[in-house]
């Protein structure tokens, strides 16, 4: 009865190649968010959206699109991977700010290897 | 600058030790605030939100100091299983949602 599940959670590909990863959320959050963790181990926010509408870009290149067909879902396709996109692709949902239950979950992530 | 910024460690620490980890953020903005706990490789997890107030949870107490923009976690009586990576977390307001802001992290390493 996972809360925050994504898929799948190891992916390693050739440069050049395009994958998406997909996510769904069952705890009713109206918030989703995409982070991205390094070799570093430092989680940085990728984009958010809110009821399928996308809130915040941050800085992310555009072979990275995100996509949410409904507020429980937000995938993430990347087109020509790069060696530098390995990392660890981290899902998450939350209510929205002001509700007083602003706690996120995250799902298992996604290991992508490019190589 | 980072927008919330912690000492990486490692803290290397005996069971039964009190250990603290501090994390201070640079935008007054910021909303509410939250530790985290990350197991290797596994997802970042709340460990409990920090009000002004401040807060306990069993051997854990969260503190916030706004004027000073600095957030605390003190853990009392390690135990091995206490050994993570503790993220503090910030969450800020953009447009009508929110945005986390994570830290680096803090490894600790309960030892034997």
């Amino acid at each position: 009865d996972t809360a925050v599940s994504q898929t799948p959670k190891y992916l390693v590909t050739q440069m050049g190649n395009d994958k998406s990863i997909k996510c769904e959320q069952n705890l009713g959050h109206d918030t989703m968010y995409w982070y991205k963790q390094d070799s570093k181990k430092f989680l940085k926010i990728m984009f958010s959206y809110n009821n399928k509408e996308l809130i915040i870009n941050e800085t992310v290149p555009n072979r990275f699109s995100p996509k949410s067909p409904d507020k429980a879902h937000l995938n993430l396709h990347i087109n020509s991977l790069e060696l530098g996109d390995s990392a660890v692709y981290f899902c998450a949902s939350s209510h929205p700010i002001g509700r007083g239950e602003e706690e996120a979950f995250f799902g298992q992530g996604t290991r992508l290897t490019v190589v | 600058r980072k927008e919330v910024e912690q000492d990486p460690g490692p803290f290397n620490v005996p069971e039964g030790a009190t250990v603290a980890f501090n994390c201070t953020y640079s935008n007054s903005a910021s909303q509410s605030f939250f530790w985290y706990r990350q197991d290797c490789r596994k997802e970042p997890k709340l460990l409990m939100s920090v009000y002004s107030s401040g807060n306990e949870d069993g051997r854990f107490t969260a503190q916030l100091n706004r004027a000073s923009q600095y957030i605390s976690l003190l853990i009392r009586d390690s135990k091995l299983s206490d050994s993570a990576t503790y993220l503090c977390v910030v969450n800020k307001r953009s447009g009508n949602t929110g945005k986390l802001i994570f830290g680096q992290g803090t490894t600790l390493q309960v030892k034997p």
